[in-house]
């Protein structure tokens, strides 16, 4: 079965550079979301995209945008890189048909991650 | 206080062990909780979701769900050195606003299944 795709999967960046991650969600799934997670912590959710809309943020960085496009695949734009932002950057998607129908169970596919390293 | 609450661990079980992990949440308009799993430097994987009081069984693994206590449970039967990870419990937010529906993750715990 398809899952969900991440490009590229290891990004180096030099501090002040400007970096973008792709994600491709799994076909027919219309919500996508990007969470970060540092060394040893949780994933803390960013933000995410309904219908190529922007439905929710979270702590995502004033130096981040995001986007969806019409195909469904997202895009993370993180521009003035920081040390702080080298971590692993993990996209997800979810299909509302089917967490209509458990109650809300809205469950989220995660891609393999993208892992930055900011120098 | 953590929307999620988890004990961090390393929780220590021997092969072949029940493992406990445990879970509190904050809101009680919260529906639905999930138990992801992540191997270091992997993506979370979804073990199982409960959003009924009681019990849900899928193989060797049990989630336990009690409202009125805000917690959630996940019991690993039969523990296996490749159940070596860390588990995460995830709540979404407690309304069914179709445009706000992120999983909040808490912190989890490492679980450690010793030959």
């Amino acid at each position: 079965a398809a899952g969900v795709i991440q490009s590229p999967r290891h990004l180096i960046k030099e501090k002040r550079e400007t970096a973008t991650l792709k994600c491709y969600p799994i076909p027919r799934h219309d919500t996508v979301y990007w969470y970060q997670q540092g060394p040893g912590q949780d994933p803390q959710f960013l933000i995410s995209f309904y219908e190529k809309m922007q439905s929710d943020k979270g702590s995502i960085p004033d130096r981040f945008s995001a986007q969806q496009f019409s195909d469904y695949h997202s895009e993370l734009n993180m521009s003035s890189l920081e040390l702080g932002d080298s971590a692993l950057y993990f996209c997800a998607s979810s299909s509302p048909s089917w967490g209509a129908r458990s109650s809300g169970a809205n469950v989220l596919t995660f891609g393999a991650g993208s892992r930055l390293t900011v120098l | 206080q953590k929307e999620v609450e988890q004990n961090s661990g390393p929780l220590s079980v021997p092969e072949g062990a029940i493992a406990s992990l445990n879970c509190t949440y904050s809101d009680r308009g919260s529906q639905s909780f999930f138990w992801y799993r992540q191997y270091s430097g992997k993506s979370p994987e979804l073990i199982m979701f409960i959003y009924s009081n009681g019990d849900k069984e899928d193989g060797r693994f049990t989630a336990q769900l009690n409202k009125a206590s805000q917690y959630v449970s996940l019991l690993i039967r039969d523990s296996q050195p490749s159940d070596s990870a860390t588990y995460l419990c995830a709540v979404p937010p407690p309304t069914m606003d179709t445009g706000r529906r992120a999983l909040t993750f808490g912190s989890g715990t490492r679980l450690q299944v010793q030959p």
